[in-house]
């Protein structure tokens, strides 16, 4: 079975500059999550799906951030513009959820972004 | 915002010992995991613990969970090289999100 893939792995740009990341989860899982983690600390969640529902997010920064799941199944987070600050991993996650339970979160190989 | 804190923030110990680190949350859970992240790799799970569980076992992982005390353990018992890595607990709540404490560095020397 395969895990969860993203794209670009890395991405270098210039501040001010639009990025955007693909995310394309595990199959039949209902539930995706972008995170966002810095340099020695845990992912932070910015925006959680279920289905085409984003549920949560709370935590994205809705003056630059973007994301958009259509169809349910794959997603894009965008930046636009980036700022020095935005550099990290952003990392996708998805899972599948039974009712009133839920469960692990699988996650893909992360885009790591420089903003020079 | 970090909500779970795990201690030690670093571990180093030699092959064969065991590792124990701890996680400390602050509010209610639905259940609580623990991940690994190599160095340059993605999270994986290793365990998920549930708010009415006491203990867990996968392989040479123990993991306890004490609600009372807000707190977990993981145990690494009869460790080895390829275990360095870092350790985050996660806790999920009432409403599905997972969030990460700052982990616990590991490192396993031969």
């Amino acid at each position: 079975e395969a895990g969860v893939v993203q794209s670009p792995r890395y991405k270098i740009i210039e501040k001010k500059q639009p990025v955007a990341f693909w995310c394309n989860p595990i199959s039949g899982h209902n539930t995706l999550y972008w995170y966002r983690q810095n340099l020695g600390q845990g992912p932070e969640l910015l925006i959680r799906y279920e289905n085409e529902e984003a549920v949560d997010d709370s935590q994205l920064p809705k003056d630059r951030f973007s994301a958009e799941r259509l169809k349910g199944v794959d997603s894009t987070l965008k930046i636009q513009p980036a700022e020095l600050g935005d550099s990290a991993v952003y990392l996708c996650a998805s899972s599948s959820r039974l009712a009133g339970s839920y469960n692990e979160q699988f996650f893909g190989p992360g885009t790591r972004l420089t903003v020079l | 915002s970090q909500q779970g804190e795990e201690d030690p923030q670093a571990l180093s110990i030699q092959e064969g010992e065991n590792a124990t680190m701890n996680c400390s949350y602050k509010t209610s859970i639905n259940n609580l995991q623990w991940y690994r992240q190599n160095s340059g790799r993605g999270l994986v799970h290793l365990i998920l613990i549930r708010s009415n569980e006491r203990e867990k076992h996968s392989g040479r992982l123990r993991v306890t969970l004490d609600t009372s005390k807000k707190s977990s353990s993981l145990l690494i018992t009869a460790s080895r090289a390829a275990d360095t890595a870092s350790y985050f607990c996660a806790r999920t709540d009432s409403w599905g999100k997972l969030q990460f404490g700052a982990g616990t560095q590991v490192v396993v020397t031969p």
